[in-house]
């Protein structure tokens, strides 16, 4: 069986940094993509970019580009997503999803982290 | 940016009703489409990709047809377990575009 399991809720402070993960199993973790979803509180689905864990690749959505990073540890089968500096926009649900082979379609995803930036 | 854009945002019908959600991209996507059902406080699903394969467990009442820029996600009989968001989105290219969703309540 697919499992994503994400981390824990953090609470944050605005300027702090942050590290998220995603853990994959049941499956080979370095021959499918992972991506990243955000939902703001109340609000849609929004792609935030995708990783290939086999050679670390990874590709933004453009609104994204510059605002996070993507990265991934093979090893430990753990995909990240990380902010050098917070802000209160930020707060969120964000969603690993891995990746079909027909394209950046989510077929499985983990449990959500949420995060909340507040002073 | 290929806008994804979905109709109605809204709706409510009765149990038994046949239920269609309308997703309409501002250029031709051939048929890079998937759905997404995603129930209040849940974790989104997948339903449906390529416009029209179902996913691997999901009920037979949900389909999904349309090719090019117009799109089509229908439920053939609305049950409770049905109410939630219903997302489209493309996969083409990037960026990979969901649409802004459509809640689907019970009368």
């Amino acid at each position: 069986e697919v499992q994503l399991v994400q981390s824990g809720a953090e609470v944050k402070k605005p300027g702090e940094s942050l590290k998220i993960s995603c853990k994959g199993s049941g499956y080979s973790f370095t021959t499918y993509w992972i991506g990243w979803v955000r939902q703001m509180p109340g609000k849609g689905l929004e792609w935030m970019g995708i990783i290939y864990p086999g050679d670390s690749d990874t590709r933004y959505s453009p609104s994204f580009q510059g605002q996070v990073t993507i990265s991934a540890d093979k090893s430990i089968s753990t995909a990240y997503l990380q902010w050098s500096s917070l802000k209160a926009s930020d707060t969120a649900m964000y969603y690993c999803a891995r990746l079909g082979v027909q394209g950046v379609i989510a077929h499985d995803w983990g449990q959500g982290t949420l995060v909340t930036v507040s002073s | 940016d290929i806008q994804m854009t979905q109709s109605p945002s809204s709706l409510s019908a009765s149990v038994g009703d046949r239920v269609s959600i309308t997703c309409r991209a501002s250029q031709g996507i051939s048929n890079y489409l998937a759905w997404y059902q995603q129930k209040p406080g849940k974790v989104p699903k997948l339903l449906i990709y390529a416009a029209s394969t179902l996913q691997s467990g999901v009920p037979s009442r949900f389909s999904g047809s349309g090719s090019g820029t117009d799109f089509t996600l229908t439920i053939s009989s609305l049950q409770p377990e049905d109410v939630a968001t219903y997302y489209c989105q493309k996969y083409n290219s990037a960026p990979w575009t969901f649409g802004q969703g459509t809640k689907v309540e019970i009368k």
